[in-house]
């Protein structure tokens, strides 16, 4: 069974400094992997996927992450954070065959200070 | 373009009360999928359609139950609500294209008392 794990429940960044989101995930072949931002009130919104390829993924937002197979990771980046990226963060990864049925982690609040 | 629309927004139930929440979208994708989401938890699947016509059962199915007449709408059933179902329900819908983006509602926040 798949199942993924966020280890950092909360994350406080100052504005213009980087951040890093840690996800590791479990899975026995190379899962499809997601990142999604949920702002306060809001749906969830696609900051980039995984797929296969290129291990280093950019997404929207000046976002990116990196797929390392051996670390069985996918962790967030952002070389500098914005007041805007205050929200909650979620690590998803999906099966190949039905990658809309989605396991989460159970997100990693950010609050951006000043 | 609305996207995915869900209601209500928010609602107070009475335990053993049958509650609908609805979920329509105007993107004609296949897929729908409803989530729930607690504190903590992240989100779980309930249930899902690949198509209208069928559906499928997620990971926490148990006390819903879901139809999928036609492509746009996918509304979520709770036959007799309880105080564990309190929750944050969020619909989405996926099309069958290279991206497998899920598109996501702005939820419908559960309080069963």
């Amino acid at each position: 069974a798949q199942s993924v794990t966020q280890p950092d429940i909360h994350i406080t960044v100052s504005e213009g400094a980087s951040l890093e989101l840690r996800c590791n995930y479990s899975y026995g072949a190379t899962p499809y992997l997601f990142w999604y931002v949920q702002s306060p009130g809001q749906g969830l919104q696609l900051l980039l996927k995984y797929f296969s390829g290129d291990t280093l993924v950019q997404g929207i937002k000046g976002f990116e992450a990196e797929f390392k197979r051996s670390q069985s990771s996918f962790n967030l980046r952002k070389p500098s954070v914005h007041w805007s990226d205050a929200a909650e963060y979620f690590c998803a990864v999906g099966a190949p065959d039905s990658w809309g049925k989605l396991q989460f982690g159970s997100g990693t609040q950010v609050v951006v200070t000043p | 373009i609305a996207g995915i629309t869900q209601a209500p927004t928010s609602q107070i139930l009475a335990a053993g009360r049958r509650m609908t929440l609805r979920c329509t979208q105007d993107m004609r994708h296949n897929a729908m999928y409803w989530y729930r989401q607690d504190l903590g938890l992240g989100l779980r699947l309930i249930h899902y359609s690949n198509t209208a016509g069928t559906t499928g059962k997620g990971e926490v199915p148990d006390g819903y139950s879901v139809s999928r007449a036609n492509t746009d709408d996918f509304p979520l059933t709770l036959a007799s609500a309880v105080p564990s179902q309190t929750s944050v329900y969020f619909c989405a819908s996926q099309s069958y294209s290279n991206t497998g983006e899920l598109f996501f509602g702005e939820g419908s926040r559960l309080t069963v008392l």
